[in-house]
C-alpha cells in the first residue's frame, strides 16, 4: 500500500542508451513532479504535472521527456544518456488544491548510473 | 526566481543538545516553508511546513520560527537522539489556489547526533 512508487530502483546503462522511469501514485493527488538529486544532495525540480497537464517545466535538456497516461502515474523517458545524467531522480505527488494541502509525498527514488 | 540559502552544511551535536538549521529566502511573495528529512538511502519526507501567516510552529521535539521580513526561516530540533542523524532540507514556495506549486530546496545539512 506504498503511496508513491517508482520503478525501477536501480538504473545502471551505457552512454547512449534511452531508458524510463515509471512513477505511480496512489493517494488520489492530481499533482505529480519529477526532482533530480545529484551526487552533492542538490534536490532541483524537473517536472510538474496538474491532471495529466504539463504545468512546469524547468531547464532540462529536451533529451528528458515526461509522460503522464492518468493522474496516477507520470513516467520519465530519456534519451540517449549521457554520464552527467547519473543521479537519484524521485518523483512526488501532491493534492491538486494547493493552498489548502500543499504537502509533497516523495516516491522511494532510482538511482541512474550511467557508464 | 527563488533562491534558498541553507546552513550550516554539515552540524554535529551531542545526544541530548539541541540543533538548530537556518534559512533564507530571496522571493518575498513565497508563503510556505517545509522541511525534509532524509535519511541514507531513503526518500526525503516531510516532518513539518509552516506558511507565512504564522512565526511559530511545533511539533514534540521539532520546531520551525518563520521571520518573514528578513526573509529567514529555521528548525530546531531539542533532545536529539541518534535517530535525528540525516540530512535536512528547507524549501519554499509560492502557494496559489489551482496546480502545482514548485518547491525551491536549500542545499541540505548534514545532522549528526553523537551518543
Amino acid at each position: 500500500d506504498t503511496a508513491v512508487s517508482q520503478t525501477p530502483k536501480y538504473l545502471v546503462t551505457q552512454m547512449g542508451n534511452d531508458k524510463s522511469i515509471k512513477c505511480e501514485q496512489n493517494l488520489g493527488h492530481d499533482t505529480m513532479y519529477w526532482y533530480k538529486q545529484d551526487s552533492k544532495k542538490f534536490l532541483k525540480i524537473m517536472f510538474s504535472y496538474n491532471n495529466k497537464e504539463l504545468i512546469i517545466n524547468e531547464t532540462v535538456p529536451n533529451r528528458f521527456s515526461p509522460k503522464s497516461p492518468d493522474k496516477a502515474h507520470l513516467n520519465l523517458h530519456i534519451n540517449s544518456l549521457e554520464l552527467g545524467d547519473s543521479a537519484v531522480y524521485f518523483c512526488a505527488s501532491s493534492s491538486g488544491r494547493g493552498v489548502e494541502k500543499p504537502e509533497q509525498f516523495f516516491g522511494p527514488g532510482t538511482r541512474l548510473t550511467v557508464l | 526566481g527563488e533562491n534558498v540559502e541553507q546552513h550550516p552544511s554539515t552540524l554535529s551535536v551531542q545526544e541530548g543538545d539541541s540543533a538548530v538549521i537556518k534559512c533564507t529566502y530571496s522571493d518575498s511573495a513565497s508563503n510556505y516553508f517545509p522541511w525534509y528529512k532524509q535519511e541514507l538511502g531513503k526518500r526525503p519526507q516531510l516532518i513539518i511546513d509552516i506558511r507565512s501567516n504564522v512565526g511559530e510552529k511545533k511539533d514534540q521535539r521539532i520546531a520551525v520560527t518563520l521571520n518573514k521580513t528578513a526573509k529567514h526561516f529555521s528548525l530546531h530540533i531539542t533532545e536529539t537522539q541518534p535517530e535525528d542523524s540525516a540530512v535536512y532540507f528547507c524549501a519554499a514556495s509560492r502557494l496559489s489556489s489551482g496546480s502545482a506549486r514548485q518547491l525551491t530546496f536549500g542545499s541540505g545539512t548534514q545532522l549528526t547526533v553523537l551518543p
